[in-house]
């Protein structure tokens, strides 16, 4: 166990919903990272929050958002969903505390996302 | 462009042999590297990491081996055992950042 948790272990959906994914990191973690594991894809990094603001944004469609809350849990919005947002979404989160620390990001066991 | 790559989808190895995994990286700005287990069902567990500024680092049954000049590394697992038989994933990271870059990961079959 990580320590990361994530709700809901499951999610199906129509094409055009919206749905939140959430993520509560490890207790004294900072920083929350999620990302999006598709079918024949490896692990594609969305976006990272650190205590509360956005630091670094990678491949996220327009369509996504995030935010991370002042009890540094965060949540995951998708949108105007379509069939090729099916995937895996994992959250992980890290202490972050300098570049001289570890770098290791601990990972929750991810929701899977079903749109129909 | 990927930048990490894990050029084996998949490797199978007899209990008790050493297992040798490899990664490629092409961004020269990559400087802590990790090795990810994953299990399905479940999210990736962090194994091992190695700077940039060492070559060779240990932990038990697990060594991961860097090669800078040539962007490699390589996970190695003595002596492999059954439960090691999971889907390793290589992940990079560099350039004052913390994301991760991700191979697409390599199938370790383990057999008894």
């Amino acid at each position: 166990d990580s320590g990361v948790t994530q709700t809901p272990k499951h999610l199906i959906t129509a094409t055009g919903q919206r749905v939140t994914l959430r993520c509560s990191p490890r207790s004294g973690d900072l920083s929350v990272y999620w990302y999006q594991q598709s079918l024949d894809q490896g692990l594609q990094f969305l976006i990272q929050y650190y205590n509360g603001e956005e630091r670094a944004k990678g491949n996220i469609l327009e369509r996504f958002s995030a935010q991370q809350f002042p009890d540094l849990h965060s949540e995951l919005n998708l949108s105007s969903l379509e069939l090729g947002d099916s995937a895996l979404y994992f959250c992980a989160s890290s202490v972050q505390r300098d570049r001289l620390d570890d770098g290791e990001q601990f990972f929750g066991p991810g929701t899977r996302l079903t749109v129909l | 462009d990927q930048q990490v790559k894990q050029n084996s989808p998949s490797l199978s190895v007899q209990e008790g042999r050493i297992s040798i995994l490899n990664c490629d990286y092409t961004n020269s700005m990559f400087d802590y590297f990790l090795w990810y287990k994953k299990y399905p069902a479940e999210g990736p567990t962090f194994l091992i990491s190695i700077s940039s500024i060492k070559d060779k680092n240990e932990d038990g049954r697990f060594t991961v081996f860097l090669n800078k000049s040539a962007k490699h590394l390589s996970l190695h697992i003595v002596p492999s055992q059954p439960g090691d038989s999971a889907v390793y994933f290589c992940a990079a990271s560099g350039a004052g950042s913390y994301q991760l870059t991700f191979g697409k990961g390599t199938k370790l079959s383990v057999i008894p």
